[in-house]
């Protein structure tokens, strides 16, 4: 069974650090990975998908990669806002037909002014 | 943003009562899915579905049953609601067959069964 794991569980930096949140899985034969973002007591939003063929993928401030093999991947986020203050939940699908997402449970982040 | 909507957002139930939530596309995406999400747990699939009147199971789908009459509308019922159902629940949409297979997840419907 697939099992992603986020740690820690919660994050507080100050404004402008450049920050890294790491999500391991544990089978590594995945279709893809995708990173969510949550703001509190809204749906998510998708931020960037990985697929099993690329080693990252860019968008903005944004910056994920992914490491098949060692069942890693992390999103780097540069110059931190308080915007940017939300939880990141990562989640990957195996490969296979109609195969499902399974999520960690997210990073809480906290960028203070 | 992708067109989903989901309706009720917010509901108050007995338990014992039946509870249907509805999840509205209109990206003409094939696949749907229904997760429910609860502090300690994450977000964890309940059902899904492939196509028209094509459901599977997810991984905590005891107590709960769906339904997709249209390729739009997928729709989620407890049939009789408990209090361990009390959660937040959401829709995705993803293309299957497209480069990018993304998940597109709705607004949510926060469910409280007292």
């Amino acid at each position: 069974k697939q099992e992603v794991t986020q740690i820690p569980a919660a994050l507080s930096v100050p404004e402008g650090e450049n920050l890294v949140l790491n999500c391991s899985f544990t089978d590594s034969a995945i279709y893809n990975l995708q990173w969510f973002r949550q703001d509190p007591g809204k749906g998510l939003t998708s931020l960037l998908l990985i697929q099993s063929s690329q080693r990252e993928q860019t968008s903005g401030r944004l910056n994920a990669s992914l490491d098949k093999s060692s069942g890693r991947s992390t999103l780097y986020i540069a110059a931190s806002q308080p915007g940017d203050s939300a939880t990141y939940l990562c989640a990957v699908r195996l490969a296979g037909a109609n195969s499902k997402l399974t999520f960690g449970k997210g990073i809480t982040l906290s960028v203070r002014p | 943003d992708a067109g989903i909507t989901q309706s009720p957002r917010h509901k108050v139930t007995e338990t014992g009562t039946p509870v249907t939530l509805r999840c509205h596309q209109t990206e003409n995406h094939r696949y749907m899915y229904w997760y429910r999400q609860d502090p300690g747990h994450g977000l964890r699939l309940i059902h899904y579905s492939y196509g028209v009147k094509d459901t599977d199971k997810g991984e905590v789908s005891d107590g709960y049953s769906v339904s997709r009459s249209k390729t739009e509308d997928f729709l989620l019922t407890l049939e009789s609601a408990t209090s361990s159902q009390t959660s937040v629940y959401f829709c995705a949409i993803s293309e299957r067959d497209s480069l990018r297979n993304e998940q597109y997840f709705g607004p949510g419907t926060r469910l409280t069964v007292t």
